[in-house]
Formats: structure tokens, C-alpha cells, sequence
């Protein structure tokens, strides 16, 4: 069962307008949500994240939303630019201890930024 | 420079053939993880490290070991691969486990 989905495999922005990358999550345990970018060849690096205490998280041009009801969060890029193109994997950690409790992520959605 | 180090970067193996992936990382950090990601199913958890001598079985552990003898190190052992365990390896250190985690280059492994 995927506790994190990432529900597009892909998607295509124009340069320049909002990039948003949804996800979903099913356990209610989950209070720490994190964004990795990642390229071909290289490993993932972190971008942004929020804790269950927040709505919303922003740095630079990347917001990221949570709605706790909903279990969803998005990644807001504005204005796209071509080096955003990329793997944006959604990922989260639950509180407590215990269990195999690193991170859950999703499947990745890849960013295409059209010129 | 802060990193993760793994090698090798690309192996091709033989079923059968023991292999070791090593992991280092020069932060200090406490918690340590492996990853496999594969098409269509993203990134999933292997084995973590919580501190020295302190690991456990993550989400997909079957024909994994790993060992955690200092802090800095973190290998990954497949005594006897598979071809079902072609795919591409990432350690990962963070401070604890609920920080950020910061992830090698990847390893590509290739099991014939």
C-alpha cells in the first residue's frame, strides 16, 4: 500500500509561468514533509520541507502548501526556469519512534520546463 | 566539503558473487540509510542506521546486510545477488532522522 503518492508521473511548464507538483499522503501519522530535486546521475538533494505545525513553507521561488485535512501538499515553483527540470520527489517522515521510520517516498514526478 | 561518498558507481556482478557497497560520510551524522529506486516505484528504504552499532530492516530488506562499525561508514552487503537486485543504490546521512537527509551519488548495479 503507497502512503505517499505522487499521482503525476510527469509534467510540462512553460518557462517562466507556476510549476505545481501535487501529493498525496495516507497515514496520519506523517508530520514532517520534505521535497527532493533530483538529475539524472546524481542523487537526491533536498529542496524544502514543512512540519505538520505549518501551512505553508517558502523559500525563494519554491512554496510549499500542506493541507492536514486533505493529506495533500503541493510545491509551487514560480517562475519556472529550465534548470527546474528534473525528478521532484515527495517524501515524509512519521512522529514518534520506532519502526522502519526514514523517509516514505513517493514515486517522483519529472518536471519538464518547456523554453 | 560536506558528502556522502559511495563506491563503486557502477558494478556488474554475476548471481551469486558477494559484493559490498561502501558508504561514508564526513558530517558527523548520527542516522544512516540505504535506498533502491526503480522505474515506476520510486525510492524505498532498504536497512537504517540509527548510530553505531544500532541498525534495522527498512521497507524492502530481503538479500540486503549492512553493518555499522563507526559513524562515519555504512556498507551495504548483498551476500548472494540476484538479478532482482539490479537497480540503483543511494546511501543517505542526516543528524537524526528527522532532519534533512543528504544523499549520495547512487550506485548502479547490474546483477547478470
Amino acid at each position: 500500500d503507497q502512503q505517499v503518492k505522487q499521482n503525476s508521473p510527469s509534467l510540462s511548464v512553460q518557462e517562466g509561468r507556476i510549476s505545481i507538483l501535487n501529493c498525496d499522503y495516507t497515514n496520519s501519522m506523517f508530520d514532517y514533509f520534505l521535497w527532493y530535486k533530483k538529475y539524472p546521475a546524481e542523487g537526491p538533494t533536498f529542496l524544502i520541507s514543512i512540519s505538520s505545525i505549518k501551512d505553508k513553507n517558502e523559500d525563494g521561488r519554491f512554496t510549499v502548501f500542506l493541507n492536514k485535512s486533505a493529506k495533500h501538499l503541493s510545491l509551487h515553483i514560480v517562475p519556472s526556469q529550465p534548470g527546474d527540470s528534473a525528478v521532484y520527489f515527495c517524501a515524509a517522515i512519521p512522529g514518534g519512534g520506532g519502526g522502519a521510520d526514514g523517509l516514505t517516498f513517493g514515486k517522483g514526478t519529472h518536471l519538464i520546463i518547456q523554453p | 566539503e560536506a558528502q556522502v561518498t559511495q563506491n563503486p558507481r557502477y558494478l556488474i556482478t554475476v548471481t551469486g558473487k558477494k559484493l559490498t557497497v561502501t558508504c561514508s560520510q564526513n558530517m558527523n551524522h548520527e542516522y544512516m540509510s540505504w535506498y533502491r529506486q526503480d522505474p515506476g516505484l520510486g525510492l524505498r528504504q532498504i536497512y537504517y542506521s540509527m548510530n553505531v552499532e544500532v541498525t534495522d530492516k527498512g521497507d524492502v530488506p530481503e538479500g540486503y546486510k549492512v553493518s555499522r562499525k563507526e559513524k562515519r561508514n555504512f556498507p551495504l552487503i548483498l551476500e548472494s545477488p540476484s538479478p532482482n537486485q539490479t537497480s540503483l543504490y543511494f546511501c543517505a546521512s542526516s543528524l537524526d532522522r528527522q532532519e534533512t537527509q543528504y544523499f549520495g551519488p547512487g550506485t548502479r548495479l547490474l546483477v547478470l
